[in-house]
This record gives structure tokens, sequence and C-alpha cells, in this order.
């Protein structure tokens, strides 16, 4: 099984601010790497795929980076409603998950 | 426009059979680029893919080494569904389960409303 490994586990920002996250696997997924955000009460929400590339209807402050085993998710310049929990997903092999990184207003 | 509804008890007794159905709309259960899956949620073991079902050519099913032999996920074609059964469950299957659509080009891209599902007696 591919271990997952996010961190910051919090990040405490201001609106307007930018977000970096980090997602490690324990071995390569080549870029077969996702990021989802998740709101109090809803459903994880597909934001990034393939490590770099945007959702259909996902805002350009929204970016990935990485390959292999390290990856980033950045939020250019929060808005108030991006203020949620992110995990990154790989499908390389079976599907796993990283633990999540809260992003919180400051 | 995609959608997943999903329905089944919110409370099952332990050692029993825990069943979920999943209905979809806007897309065919059949679909060749897409695979359905049943991932859950839980404070103790966060989101976990439970396993998935997909049509190419004929039906297979994958699922997690963690609840094989308990887990059958099953299509439904004639009611455009699929549903989730896990058997002999315990008070460590307690979560918020989901259906979820894989699109192969992207990922997970269509969620259901989730069900919290608690293993008591």
């Amino acid at each position: 099984e591919i271990v997952l490994t996010q961190s910051p586990a919090t990040l405490s920002l201001s609106p307007g601010e930018r977000a970096t996250l980090s997602c490690r696997a324990s071995q390569s997924v080549s870029s077969f790497l996702a990021w989802y955000q998740q709101k109090p009460g809803q459903a994880p929400r597909l934001l990034i795929y393939d490590a770099s590339k945007r959702a259909t209807g996902i805002a350009a402050r929204f970016s990935g980076s990485g390959s292999g085993t390290d990856f980033t998710l950045t939020i250019s310049n929060l808005e108030p409603e991006d203020f949620a929990v992110y995990y990154c997903q790989q499908r390389s092999s079976w599907p796993t998950f990283g633990g999540g990184t809260k992003v919180e207003i400051k | 426009q995609v959608q997943l509804q999903q329905s089944g008890p919110g409370l099952v007794k332990p050692s029993q059979t825990l069943s979920l159905t999943c209905v979809i709309s806007g897309d065919s259960i059949s679909n060749y680029t897409v695979a359905w899956n049943w991932i859950r949620q839980s404070p103790s073991r966060g989101l976990e893919w439970l396993g998935r079902t997909y049509y190419r050519s004929k039906w297979n099913s994958d699922y997690a080494v963690s609840v094989k032999g308990r887990l059958t996920i099953n299509p439904d074609t004639s009611k455009n569904q699929f549903s989730l059964q896990l058997n002999s469950v315990s008070p460590e299957d307690t979560a918020l389960y989901y259906c979820v659509r894989e699109d192969i080009r992207t990922g997970l891209d269509c969620w259901g409303q989730g069900t919290l599902v608690t293993v008591s007696s």
C-alpha cells in the first residue's frame, strides 16, 4: 500500500495569503496524484488531477505541482470559501488518501 | 450532470451485514471510461477506499485488502445503480460511507451525499 503523508496538519492563514500544502508518497506515484477539498458536512470535491491539471470549474488560484513522491498544492490568494480540509490521493495503485491538511483562518 | 443518490440503514448490529445502494443519474453504469467506487471516512481511519466495480467488456470488481472477503460490490444495470454489502461488521466499520464515480482520465469526480453507518447493538 502506498502511504501518503501530508504536511502541515494545520495551516493558519489570513484571506489573501498564499497557502502551500505538501503531500509525500512512500513510493513513486508518477503523476497520478489528485487533490480534494472538503468542507464541513460535505463530500470531498476534486480540485486537481494528474498532479497539476485543474478539474472542471476549479478556480485558477488553485494549482498543483510535483511528480514521483513529492507534490504541492498552492492556493495563491485565499478566499473565505477556501478555508477547509484538503486531501491528496494517489491512483498509481489501489487508491489511498493522505491524512489531510486543515486550512484555517488565522 | 451526474448525480449519485445513496440509501440504506444508518444502524447495523455487530456481526450482521451492512447494505447500501447508490442510484446513478446522468450517466450509465456501463460507461467504459468510468468506475463506481465505495469509500468511507472515519476519524480513526480517515478516507479509506473500499472497492469498485466497472464494465470493460465484462463486469469487474476490485477490493481493498482490509475488507477483502467481507465486501461485495454489485452492479444492477436494469436500475442503473450499484450496491455495497459488507459482512460480519464490527464497531470498527462505523463510518460515513460514500459512493463515488471515478473517471479513469481524471479521478473521483462525483460523490454521493454520504450515509453515516453506526455499528452497535
